[in-house]
């Protein structure tokens, strides 16, 4: 089936420790996402890479990093340096970056920080 | 200016009933404006988007309307089930891009039997 998958679906945490959500997408996708979503608010995009081996910060990548060194397979990172981690993490792929690509989501990472 | 206002927070609507849930934007650069639909414990779906060129859109019992010179758009949700309960997120962007979306705050619409 194709798709995208994020893994794992739970993730705990002690606080000052580093962790690596996962996300993979077999759509032959060239952009993909991070987004994090908290209880009220709105999806909040925190990396995007629009090609292998690029990536761009989006508007709350501070305490996050990520890697794209294969198309189908975007990692993030949630460093120690983030002060809230706790928060449903969702992956996305689309074609391209560009104008009106649909964007397809992944289930997501419910990460808490323990 | 690059914020998406989202109105209700939340929604109870009997079946049969009409959901409707407001967004508000104030960038005029936006010329894309989608709705997503997500269930709980799921990822986001497209569910219906338009553009600033025509004032309604149509997709089965889903009607998204637009007011270019209130900068305002809905999502009416006809004939509602409860297989609609879910949290609907409206967004909006310059050039329709993904990485430039801006999501409202969301709506959780739940459809009583």
């Amino acid at each position: 089936d194709g798709g995208i998958t994020q893994s794992p679906k739970y993730l705990f945490r002690k606080e000052g420790q580093n962790v690596t959500l996962s996300c993979e997408q077999n759509l032959n996708h060239d952009a993909m996402y991070w987004y994090r979503q908290d209880p009220g608010q709105g999806l909040r995009l925190i990396y995007y890479s629009q090609i292998v081996n690029d990536f761009q910060k989006g508007d709350i990548a501070e305490g996050y990093s990520v890697s794209r060194e294969k198309k189908e397979s975007f990692p993030l990172t949630v460093t120690s340096a983030q002060k809230n981690p706790t928060a449903f993490y969702l992956c996305a792929s689309s074609p391209d970056a560009g104008m009106n690509t649909e964007a397809f989501f992944g289930q997501g990472t419910r990460l808490t920080v323990v | 200016q690059q914020q998406v206002k989202q109105s209700p927070q939340s929604l109870i609507v009997q079946k049969g009933g009409i959901s409707i849930i407001n967004c508000a934007y104030e960038n005029t650069a936006f010329d894309y404006f989608p709705w997503y639909q997500q269930f709980p414990g799921k990822g986001p779906a497209l569910l219906i988007a338009i553009r600033p060129d025509v004032s309604e859109k149509k997709e089965g019992r889903f009607t998204i309307s637009f007011n270019k010179s209130a900068k305002q758009f809905s999502l009416h949700i006809m004939d509602s089930q409860p297989g609609d309960s879910a949290t609907y997120f409206c967004a909006a962007s310059k050039g329709g891009a993904t990485n430039k979306l801006i999501f409202g705050t969301g709506t959780l619409l739940a459809v009583q039997p």
